[in-house]
């Protein structure tokens, strides 16, 4: 699994095999989260997020799954596709700032990636 | 077509050179960041513009400066840069005043730096 701030893990599956991407987060403050997939030559793209008031938030073959009490975060695909491979990041809404305006706002904190790679 | 557009995609530069990463989000949203990426670490953030007024500079060193004439244009302007400022620079946007918003991010530019 990933751990914001640690190595690159990798996971290898199957085409039309179900995928779980986990991340370990730090700050218990935290009350946003998001996933994004990195492919190749591209920008990180948003794929779900999910408010710490919910353990768990479904999208199109995605679902985002989130554990307060042992601040872990994953992400299941299912029915994996080869265009699913790609770096999968989390990042987490740790910091609140205010600006001039009295407004506050979070700060992300990436995770550093997990490489999916999906056989055919 | 990710509503933030980055050019150049690549950019090759020498320490001595200055050059200009620019970035435009058809997103109507009123804060952008710029972002580097490096090999096995994590996202940094370098700088975020709201309605224009940096907001944060994160311990950028000054060879980076960034310029946001309006809420849609961001640039990155570069000089006497290193080779370790070799990586891909992200640009990304979002609605700023909603603490919880996703980021948006372009495709970022290569920058290689010889």
């Amino acid at each position: 699994g990933e751990s914001v701030g640690l190595h690159l893990p990798t996971l290898s599956v199957q085409e039309g095999d179900n995928s779980i991407i986990n991340c370990a987060y730090s700050n218990s403050a935290s009350d946003y989260f998001i996933w994004y997939k990195q492919e190749s030559g591209k920008g990180p793209q948003f794929i779900i997020d999910i408010r710490s008031n919910m353990d768990k938030r479904q999208g199109q073959r995605v679902t985002v799954l989130l554990n307060k009490t042992v601040k872990h975060l994953s992400l299941q695909i299912a029915a994996t596709q080869p265009g699913d491979s790609a770096v999968y990041f989390c990042a987490e809404n740790s910091k609140r700032v205010a600006n001039a305006g009295g407004t506050s706002y979070g700060k992300l904190t990436f995770g550093q990636g997990t490489i999916l790679t999906v056989h055919p | 077509e990710t509503g933030v557009t980055q050019t150049p995609r690549h950019l090759v530069m020498g320490m001595t050179n200055k050059k200009s990463l620019k970035c435009e989000q058809h997103l109507g949203h009123n804060a952008m960041y710029w972002y580097k990426q490096s090999a096995k670490k994590p996202l940094e953030l370098m700088f975020v513009y709201n309605f224009k007024e940096q907001t944060e500079n994160n311990s950028v060193p000054s060879r980076f400066s960034p310029e946001c004439p309006n809420s849609s244009h961001l640039f990155l302007h570069l000089h006497t840069l290193q080779p370790e400022d070799s990586a891909l620079y992200l640009c990304a946007s979002s609605q700023f005043q909603g603490p919880n918003s996703p980021l948006h991010f372009g495709n970022g530019t290569r920058l290689t730096v010889t």
